[in-house]
């Protein structure tokens, strides 16, 4: 079946150390996206790439990082940069252009030790 | 600018009673909306989606919502709830700008089915 994998689904960061979580998609959408989910705030965008090798910040970026080399993966590094980075973490895929619905992975978890 | 406002942050139904979920977008174009669901600990599942087409659209495990444009509203409705329904709702608009697929999420409506 497609879909997509996010792993590991719980995760905990030291302070200063960075950490990647990883996100695969066989829907061979072109459009993959990071979001942070926090109780009470909905879902903001980290990152978001239209094609390989091409990716744009999204509205909270800060202490972020992704890459997108390969069509099937869009792994996002949580830097030290970033001081609160507890959360709940999301990855999605679609279809390119504008109205597309996202397809959504099941969440990766990072708790700070 | 596209946002989207969700009425209420809880809602409470017994099981077999009606359930509304209300969402108010504002958009300079016509809007394409969604609704989303989300159970504990996972992802989002796409419950419908709105794209200009029929005002009343149909989705997944007896879900529908209705496109108000006179008031820009996108309420999400169901005849009879479950146990199963309770989760959070989120309501969700298509952010406009080129070939870009931005939405914007509203802060969700966290739905309980009292037995």
């Amino acid at each position: 079946d497609g879909g997509i994998t996010q792993s590991p689904k719980y995760l905990f960061r030291k302070e200063g150390q960075n950490v990647t979580l990883s996100c695969e998609q066989n829907l061979n959408h072109d459009a993959m996206y990071w979001y942070r989910q926090d109780p009470g705030q909905g879902l903001r965008l980290i990152y978001y790439s239209q094609i390989v090798n091409d990716f744009q910040k999204g509205d909270i970026a800060e202490g972020y990082s992704v890459s997108r080399e390969k069509k099937e993966s869009f792994p996002l590094t949580v830097t030290s940069a970033q001081k609160n980075p507890t959360a709940f973490y999301l990855c999605a895929s679609s279809l390119s252009g504008g109205n597309q619905p996202q397809h959504f992975g099941d969440g990766t978890r990072l708790s700070i030790l | 600018a596209q946002s989207v406002t969700q009425l209420d942050s809880h809602v409470s139904v017994s099981e077999g009673t009606p359930v509304l979920l209300r969402c108010n977008y504002s958009s300079s174009y016509s809007p394409s909306l969604f609704w989303y669901v989300q159970h504990p600990n996972k992802g989002l599942q796409l419950l419908l989606k709105y794209t200009s087409a029929a005002t009343l659209v149909k989705g997944i495990n007896g879900f529908e919502a209705e496109f108000k444009k006179s008031e820009t509203s996108f309420h999400l409705t169901k005849p009879s709830a479950h146990m199963s329904d309770a989760a959070e709702y989120f309501c969700v608009v298509s952010a406009v700008g080129g070939a870009t697929n931005k939405l914007i999420f509203g802060t969700g409506t966290l739905l309980a089915v009292q037995p």
